[in-house]
């Protein structure tokens, strides 16, 4: 069980499709992510946002726009994706500040595009 | 920048036998974190080392944090078939960097019976 759900847990869209993924987390947390892992590769850091205000953008393509309506959701809005960009999408939270933060994550969304 | 590198990158092990992992930053470490995930699933918290030298254990997991805070072990024993998995670490660099932590490539543990 996990405190973070995702919706929807997968996705197949084509390259000229509007979709988006959503993340709520239960845990009273203040801040959010977004991750992205690809097969083979490291988990990487997409988007961070504190109280609703994003403090992190890792140099992500214009395709992909994060939004967080309040502390307790984030959406990852998705738009003429590419195929490279199929993964999986994660979503995670924790507590504001400090250096000892635990991510606790959902359990992903599962990206394809065709 | 910061780099986290783990190896190995993939361990083959029989079952009842004991491996590690290695966790190495190319900076300091403020605390370095260990998850797991499962063939499927998501990352899940195992642990949080603080202080340099710390040593904590959780059953048959041993979690070492390096002197110098820039590297960092798990090793397991009796490896069982629930051992199964990708084992990430990961570390903010030092000072308040809260948020940017920075994970490793994993090591894909596979146990044969």
């Amino acid at each position: 069980e996990t405190g973070v759900t995702q919706t929807p847990r997968h996705l197949v869209m084509g390259m000229t499709n509007k979709k988006s993924l959503k993340c709520e987390q239960h845990l009273g947390h203040n801040a959010m992510y977004w991750y992205k892992q690809s097969a083979k590769k490291p988990l990487e850091l997409m988007f961070v946002y504190n109280f609703k205000e994003q403090t992190e953008n890792n140099s992500v393509p214009s395709r992909f726009s994060p939004e967080c309506p309040n502390s307790s959701h984030l959406f990852l809005h998705l738009h003429t994706l590419q195929p490279e960009d199929s993964a999986l999408y994660l979503c995670a939270s924790s507590q504001s500040q400090g250096t000892g933060n635990t991510i606790y994550f959902g359990e992903g969304s599962w990206l394809t595009v065709v | 920048g910061q780099q986290v590198m783990q190896i190995p990158q993939y361990q083959h092990v029989q079952e009842g036998e004991d491996f590690t992992t290695y966790c190495n930053s190319s900076t300091t470490l403020s605390n370095i974190q260990w998850y797991k995930q499962r063939p499927g699933g998501h990352p899940v918290f195992l642990i949080q080392l603080v202080k340099s030298g710390e040593v904590k254990k959780q059953k048959r997991l041993t979690f070492q944090f390096g002197e110098a805070k820039k590297n960092s072990s798990l090793h397991i024993t009796a490896t069982q078939t629930t051992d199964v998995g990708t084992y990430f670490c990961a570390g903010p660099p030092g000072g308040d960097s809260w948020g940017k932590l920075q994970f490793g490539a994993g090591t894909q543990v596979v146990v044969t019976p």
